[in-house]
């Protein structure tokens, strides 16, 4: 059975960096790509970014390009997900999910991490 | 950025109801269209890939179709579970964007 275990919640101050983690389980890292999606409080998902699990090749919304870095510890079995220059609009709930596809063609997510809430005050 | 549009934003409905909720695209997208369901306080949940299929374990009263820009998940008889938040999301292009949800709330 596919995990994904994401890390607890984090208030941060602005300008602050986050970085999130996502332990997977239950099939072959390498595999399956990686997404990354945030929800704001009462709002729909945003997509961030995605990683090619195996390779370590990702691409960004560019929403998000300037100050996004995802990355993956095979040996781990983790993806993370490391936001810089944070603001107040960065509070979400931010999951990671996998993808049913290693590539990056027609992508969806069949299995969701927990959600990790990201808070950002000052 | 291809843009998503769900309507209605929220429904309220009774038990053995038919849903049907739609998802328009601001351009073609074939069929790289996928829906969620969302229940509070938790993760999305896929239901269906490709605008038609039906992923693994989701029961039978779920279905969508649709290709091009117009699209409709349908839920054939309302369930106690159902009541939910459901997104569309397209994968024709990056960055890959959801619609604004819909809510089916209980008459």
């Amino acid at each position: 059975q596919v995990h994904l275990v994401q890390s607890g919640a984090e208030v941060k101050k602005p300008a602050a960096s986050v970085k999130v983690s996502c332990k997977a389980s239950g099939y072959t890292f390498s595999d399956y790509a990686i997404h990354w999606v945030r929800q704001a409080p009462g709002q729909s998902l945003e997509w961030m970014g995605w990683l090619n699990a195996a390779m370590g090749n990702t691409i960004y919304s560019p929403k998000f390009r300037d100050r996004l870095i995802i990355s993956r510890d095979t040996s781990a079995t983790t993806a993370y997900m490391e936001l810089s220059g944070l603001t107040s609009e960065d509070t979400a709930v931010y999951y990671c999910a996998r993808d049913r596809r290693l590539s990056f063609w027609a992508p969806s997510f069949d299995s969701w991490g927990q959600g990790s809430l990201v808070t950002v005050s000052s | 950025d291809i843009q998503m549009t769900q309507s209605p934003s929220s429904l309220s409905a009774s038990i053995g109801d038919r849903v049907t909720i739609t998802c328009r695209a601001s351009q073609s997208i074939s069929t790289f269209l996928h829906w969620y369901q969302q229940r509070p306080g938790q993760a999305p949940k896929l239901l269906i890939f490709t605008a038609s299929i039906l992923e693994n374990g989701v029961p039978s009263r779920f279905s969508g179709s649709g290709s091009g820009t117009d699209f409709t998940l349908t839920i054939r008889s309302l369930q106690p579970d159902d009541f939910a938040t459901y997104y569309c999301q397209q994968s024709y292009r990056s960055p890959l964007t959801f619609g604004g949800g819909t809510k089916v709330e209980i008459k």
